[in-house]
């Protein structure tokens, strides 16, 4: 099975900082990549797919980029609607496998 | 517009069968390319998919659950069922159904989740 890394657990920014996520996997997934968006009590919302293109209606300080085994999330300039829990999914094998979350919260 | 929404018991005993029915629009179940999701999430943890079943009854199941798990659809009734054998207390979190697009017309795409129920708990104890 793929694992999937995500690093930070937990990330403390201020509003307008930038913010940048990763998720390793341990195996090769070429772009197979989705990064989701989750508020508590909400089911997760899809940001990014095939790792860097933004899906419909997600606002553009939105980003992601890598292939192979190591990508990010980059958020260009924190707004109040950001404060989440981010988490990749790889979806190159029929595991599907998630990362464990990283929590962006308020400094 | 597609919808998914998530319906099953909220209390189950341990040994039990889960039963959990996600009831769709927007889309046919049976159109060329279509899947539908099982994901779930126990309390404060992560995200794990469980199944997947596709537009002609491909069936995908996560390998570390693939032996309590069977997806079945209605296409008539709009409707993917998820049944899960012998629960137990770690069995325990919100599920969730989704909808996997399909960009590039394949048959049988794999891609995120872009359509989600808002979810169900399911608690397991006795």
């Amino acid at each position: 099975d793929i694992q999937m890394t995500q690093s930070p657990s937990t990330v403390s920014a201020s509003l307008g900082d930038r913010v940048t996520i990763t998720c390793r996997a341990s195996q090769s997934i070429s772009s197979w990549l989705a990064w989701y968006q989750q508020k508590p009590g909400k089911a997760p919302k899809l940001l990014i797919y095939w790792a860097s293109h933004l899906e419909s209606g997600v606002p553009s300080r939105f980003s992601g980029s890598g292939s192979g085994t190591e990508f990010t999330l980059t958020i260009r300039s924190l707004q109040p609607d950001d404060f989440a829990t981010y988490y990749c999914q790889e979806y190159k094998t029929f595991s599907l496998t998630f990362g464990q979350g990283t929590k962006v919260e308020i400094k | 517009q597609i919808t998914l929404k998530e319906s099953g018991p909220m209390l189950v005993k341990p040994t039990q069968t889960l039963t959990l029915t996600c009831t769709v629009s927007g889309f046919s179940l049976s159109s060329t390319g279509v899947s539908v999701g099982w994901i779930r999430q126990p309390p404060g943890k992560a995200l794990e998919w469980l199944a997947l079943i596709y537009w002609d009854d491909d069936e995908r199941y996560n390998p570390s659950l693939k032996n309590r798990l069977i997806i079945t659809k209605d296409t008539s009734k709009n409707q993917v069922v998820l049944t899960m054998t012998n629960v137990d207390p770690v069995d325990t979190a919100t599920y969730f159904c989704a909808h996997q697009p399909n960009r590039f017309n394949w048959n049988r795409p794999l891609d995120g989740f872009d359509y989600w129920g808002q979810g169900t708990l399911v608690t397991v104890s006795s």
